[in-house]
């Protein structure tokens, strides 16, 4: 059964970048979309794009295009999510889960949340 | 972009009983709908994809129905484990888009 493990907490500074990482063992990972979800305090969530790892093909949601950078190491069944230019607004979990087939489509499982918390 | 619209906001429950979630899109998704829990602190959990199929291990306390614009959920008598809140997604066209969710909460 694949899991997803996700690093730790950040804080950042306005105006710089945060890079997570999702790590996942135990399953088929170069062959699923690997999708990015965020969670503000309190609030519902959020698709943000995401990457089909064998194909290196990457899908943004149009409100982080530009902002926001999506990529997979598929020797280390690792995906990254890179947020650049960081505001208030960006404090969130920030979720990896796992698509159903190379498509994008359901998520199962999820990894565990990233806490990026941006304050000056 | 496709609108999900969950209702009520919170559903008050007795444990035992029947809850019913709705779940409503701005265009159709045909059966490209799925529903999810989660709980304080946790990440989402898959309950049901394809509108209605259960994902593994979910008890059969829970199903889902509709297509088009109008699905439910619906948790046949509620346990303590679940009183959480819930979630729709779309998944028939970009972006990928959420529900506001439903918290069904202990009455």
């Amino acid at each position: 059964q694949v899991q997803l493990v996700q690093s730790g907490a950040e804080v950042k500074k306005p105006g710089s970048s945060v890079k997570v990482s999702c790590k996942a063992s135990g399953g088929t990972f170069s062959r699923r979309a690997i999708s990015w979800v965020r969670q503000a305090p309190g609030q519902g969530l959020e698709w943000m794009g995401g990457i089909i790892p064998v194909f290196g093909t990457t899908n943004y949601a149009q409100k982080f295009q530009g902002r926001v950078r999506i990529t997979a190491d598929e020797s280390t069944s690792t995906a990254y999510m890179e947020l650049s230019s960081l505001r208030s607004d960006d404090t969130a979990v920030y979720y990896c889960a796992r698509g159903h087939s190379s498509g994008y489509n359901w998520f199962d499982p999820w990894g565990q949340g990233t806490l990026v918390t941006v304050s000056s | 972009e496709i609108v999900m619209t969950q209702s009520p906001a919170t559903l008050s429950v007795s444990p035992g009983e029947r809850a019913t979630l709705s779940c409503r899109a701005s265009q159709s998704l045909s059966s490209n709908l799925a529903w999810y829990q989660q709980k304080p602190g946790q990440a989402p959990r898959l309950l049901i994809y394809g509108a209605s199929t259960r994902a593994t291990g979910i008890p059969a306390r829970f199903s889902g129905s509709g297509s088009g614009t109008e699905f439910t959920l619906t948790v046949s008598s509620l346990q303590s484990e679940d009183f959480a809140v819930y979630y729709c997604q779309q998944y028939s066209n970009w972006p990928l888009t959420f529900g506001g969710g439903t918290k069904v909460e202990i009455k």
